[in-house]
């Protein structure tokens, strides 16, 4: 079983809809956890952080962890198609850099 | 604002060459790493540094040599390139430990 895992997609979603991004992971000691959007040929860029259990909303995007569960969520409100990218979802238990698990991406394209 | 700089951007080698992709980052960031990102596999830690002089093995280490002599720079080297490093390499930095790591624009490596 892998450390983190996301689905890969690709998701499509027409333009205006809720998405909704998942990732697990087995690690019970991770506690900081983030969310990157990649565009297409660029390097991931931080989207959301959030340490801990519980919601953080920033704009359209809101991050959320359940920590009990051991999974994550970002969602995306009133999507549009610059939101089209490959989401990645990391994770540490101590913030150190060389630690950080990345999961694979969930491909995302929203169409007009 | 450069951030992290990578080149070259595409390359071409044989098996059996060798060659050095250059990494350099003007935040002052103590930590800075590579990463190789591959289909389904998402991000794995090369090797990285957390200051000059000082470098370490990540997840996937083998055929690959780093140093660190400025805090700036972070060149990785191929030693001898095997198609199996076939991938996309992103150099990363950020602060010794920070919710942030930036990354570059990437460099797409095909060894035929």
């Amino acid at each position: 079983q892998k450390e983190v895992e996301q689905d890969p997609g690709p998701l499509s979603v027409p333009e205006g809809a809720i998405v909704s991004l998942n990732c697990t992971y087995s690690n019970s000691a991770f506690q900081y956890f983030m969310w990157y959007r990649q565009y297409s040929r660029k390097g991931p860029e931080l989207l959301m952080y959030t340490y801990s259990s519980g919601n953080k909303e920033d704009g359209r995007f809101t991050a959320q962890v359940d920590k009990s569960s051991k999974y994550i969520s970002l969602f995306i409100r009133d999507s549009q198609p610059s939101d089209s990218a490959t989401y990645l979802c990391a994770m540490s238990g101590d913030n150190y850099g060389q630690n950080f698990v990345f999961g694979p991406g969930t491909r995302l394209s929203v169409l007009p | 604002n450069a951030g992290v700089t990578q080149t070259p951007k595409f390359q071409v080698l044989k098996t059996g060459q060798s060659m050095t992709l250059q990494c350099a980052q003007d935040m002052n960031h103590e930590y800075m790493s590579w990463y190789r990102q591959d289909p389904g596999m998402g991000l794995r830690l090369i090797h990285y540094s957390v200051g000059a002089g000082i470098t370490d093995q990540g997840e996937v280490p083998n055929g690959y040599n780093v140093s660190r002599s400025t805090t700036e720079d972070f060149p990785l080297r191929l030693l001898s390139a095997a198609p199996s490093q076939t991938s996309v390499y992103f150099c990363a930095s950020s602060t010794t430990r920070g919710n942030t790591i930036y990354f570059g624009e990437g460099s797409w490596l095909t060894v035929v």
